[in-house]
């Protein structure tokens, strides 16, 4: 089955700087890979994903890449505020039936 | 987006009790739900893919008669842990597939204290 690797596991930056998160995916079937956002005690809440057919995607200060041949994927945040500090998952889908495999996750503490 | 709920939000029992969690969506119609475990400090564990009118598919060491997984309408899956024990104490989600398809919007989550 899939196996999704998410580095690093804790992420603390300046506020204003950049916070990069990057995934590793094993299954080259898949095709969907999103990014969610949780807060303590919270639901995830999808805040961006990028399909296999796209190599990067912008959302204000939110930016995916993807590069298939490496099997891999980032999460680009910039200008980080206090706000941003949650953890957050990658994901990825493994095959038929739109299961998500996810990343271990990485808490992102953002400094004021 | 679409909205996902689920009920309760936090629930305690006594050890050797069935709890049941409900997971509904509210403004769409989902034919594929799923059930997550999720451990302090950790990422999000796929149980089950819960689809309408048929069986559940359980995840490998997902006990099926423990974790009762029924899909009855297209807005409505319910898990229920039973005979539940203190090491089944975690914080459990469910997620519908809405439009676009793919796309997974979490319910809030049930918090199970089994005593």
């Amino acid at each position: 089955g899939e196996n999704v690797e998410q580095h690093p596991s804790t992420l603390s930056v300046q506020e204003g700087d950049s916070a990069v998160i990057k995934c590793t995916y094993s299954d080259s079937a898949s095709n969907y890979f999103p990014w969610y956002k949780q807060e303590l005690g919270k639901r995830p809440q999808l805040i961006i994903d990028i399909r296999s057919n796209v190599g990067e995607k912008k959302d204000q200060r939110i930016a995916v890449t993807l590069n298939k041949t490496a099997k891999h994927f980032s999460l680009h945040i910039t200008e980080t505020q206090p706000e941003d500090s949650a953890v957050y998952f990658c994901a990825a889908t493994s095959g038929a039936g739109n299961k998500l495999t996810f990343g271990g996750g990485t808490r992102v503490l953002v400094k004021p | 987006g679409a909205v996902v709920s689920q009920h309760p939000s936090r629930v305690i029992c006594k050890s050797g009790t069935s709890v049941k969690i409900e997971c509904r969506s509210l403004d769409f119609q989902a034919t594929t739900m799923f059930w997550y475990r999720q451990f302090p400090k950790q990422s999000l564990m796929l149980m089950a893919t819960s689809n309408e009118g048929s069986k559940a598919t359980y995840e490998q060491g997902v006990e099926k008669d423990k974790f009762l997984i029924n899909h009855a309408s297209l807005t409505l899956s319910t898990l229920t842990v039973t005979s539940a024990h203190p090491e089944d104490s975690s914080f459990y989600i469910c997620s519908a597939i809405g439009t676009p398809q793919e796309t997974q919007y979490f319910g809030p989550g049930t918090r199970l204290l089994v005593l």
